[in-house]
């Protein structure tokens, strides 16, 4: 079965620096998402994105964030500058359509900003 | 969005069925539901989703009530690898919106 590809599995950086975490969806699918997993809390949306543009977005996704589909097949969540909170599970899906398709979802990017 | 509510965690016997329960008194006509699970260490998985009428796939069953209010995820036979946290959520099928709110689902543990 076809499956979203997230690289990569692990990510250590220091507080202030910028990180891209990437991610290469299901190749027909055309909605994106990133979601976010604190250790231990629960499963958060930040954004969806279609079209080239971001559809929706959560107050998580603030101006730190961005996303990019620089080319055919990859999507990338970039953080600016990360901050101690931003230490978590990142999950990249993506869907055919939004009318109730189901979600694929990545393995996840553990990131950890020291 | 509207809220479900899930037991924390279940237990169930290898090869036995299991019923997962999951309340959502405040839905509307048009939020479809959906479960999904995520096993240790992974992004969640997509099990099955419904409106109004019971669905069967190869992994499980989805069982809904009469008025919708709440609805009932089966595992027919439950194995080790079922052993995860599974997430019942409410998706509006008209608004839209691209986002799935995951609360804290239950975790099922499967004992051998």
């Amino acid at each position: 079965e076809p499956e979203v590809t997230q690289t990569p599995s692990h990510q250590v950086t220091q507080m202030g620096q910028e990180v891209i975490l990437r991610c290469v969806p299901i190749s027909n699918h055309l909605y994106f998402y990133w979601y976010r997993q604190i250790l231990g809390q629960k499963v958060e949306f930040l954004v969806s994105f279609y079209n080239n543009e971001i559809s929706e977005k959560s107050e998580i996704f603030d101006d730190q964030f961005s996303v990019e589909r620089p080319d055919g097949s990859n999507f990338t969540l970039k953080i600016r500058s990360t901050k101690l909170e931003d230490s978590a599970m990142y999950f990249c899906a993506s869907s055919p359509n939004w009318t109730n398709e189901k979600l694929f979802f990545g393995s996840g990017t553990q990131l950890s900003v020291l | 969005d509207a809220k479900t509510t899930q037991p924390n965690s279940m237990e169930s016997n290898e090869e036995e069925p299991v019923h997962l329960p999951c309340n959502h008194s405040t839905i509307s006509g048009t939020d479809y539901i959906h479960w999904y699970r995520q096993l240790p260490s992974q992004g969640p998985e997509y099990v099955i989703h419904g409106l109004t009428s019971n669905v069967n796939n190869r992994m499980a069953s989805l069982a809904i009530a009469e008025d919708r209010k709440s609805s009932t995820l089966i595992l027919h036979r439950a194995t080790l690898r079922d052993a995860a946290v599974y997430y019942c959520i409410l998706r509006d099928g008209t608004s839209g919106t691209y986002k799935y709110i995951f609360g804290t689902g239950t975790r099922l543990k499967v004992l051998a």
